[in-house]
């Protein structure tokens, strides 16, 4: 059974400050892992996606992966009230469907 | 068409009724894919669609679960006799599929299913 774990949170931060999110996956096997943004009441979005161990930066986020320690994280840098949502880390191993963890809530409080 | 498209948007039935969702995947995307999404919950995968191939049927949670896709294009899930448990947002997504693809998904607005 392959797994993706993410705590819960909520997780407070307030603005102007560095959010950082992380997930744990099962298989040793993963290849690709993205995160995807879910505001309330809508389908997730994709933010990133990421395949080589090490940073990928794209404006204020910043995908992190490290494939020994199975571990995947996205910083989001100078967080924003816009930036409140639940993110959702997704992990795919060759060409199966994604596997999804239940996701992270963030609150950035103004 | 410019996004994933699903219909309807919201539906509500009444228990042991049968219903169908309509996906209309991204022109192009060759990979279709159904999830649901308890309230609070993840993502549970339900069925993917790549191509001509053989879907992927694994995540059906029973068999009154059931799926098509009509010319590599428009797919419908079809619920038979619809259970409370089943109450959920349905979503589609779509996606460019190449081997070792690292594209992620598209994902329609969903279907909220209400099943009283």
């Amino acid at each position: 059974q392959k797994e993706v774990e993410q705590n819960s949170g909520p997780l407070s931060v307030p603005e102007g400050a560095i959010a950082s999110l992380n997930c744990t996956y099962s298989d040793r096997g993963s290849q690709s892992f993205f995160w995807y943004r879910q505001y309330s009441g809508k389908s997730p979005e994709l933010i990133m996606f990421i395949y080589s161990n090490g940073d990928k930066e794209d404006g204020r986020f910043t995908a992190q992966l490290n494939k020994a320690s199975q571990y995947v994280s996205l910083l989001i840098r100078d967080s924003q009230p816009s930036d409140s949502a639940t993110y959702l880390c997704a992990v795919r191993s060759g060409n199966t469907p994604l596997v999804f963890g239940k996701g992270t809530r963030l609150s950035v409080i103004a | 068409g410019a996004g994933v498209s699903q219909s309807p948007s919201n539906k509500v039935t009444e228990k042991g009724k049968d219903v169908e969702l309509r996906c209309d995947p991204i022109s192009g995307h060759t990979a279709l894919y159904w999830y649901r999404q308890s309230l609070g919950q993840g993502l549970e995968f339900l069925i993917y669609f790549q191509g001509n191939s053989a879907p992927d049927k694994s995540g059906l949670p029973s068999d009154r679960f059931s799926a098509e896709r009509t010319g590599g294009s428009v797919s419908t899930l079809t619920i038979q006799r619809t259970q409370q448990e089943d109450s959920a947002v349905y979503l589609c997504a779509s996606s460019l599929a190449f081997r070792g693809n690292n594209y992620g998904y598209t994902f329609g607005s969903g279907t909220r299913l209400t099943v009283v």
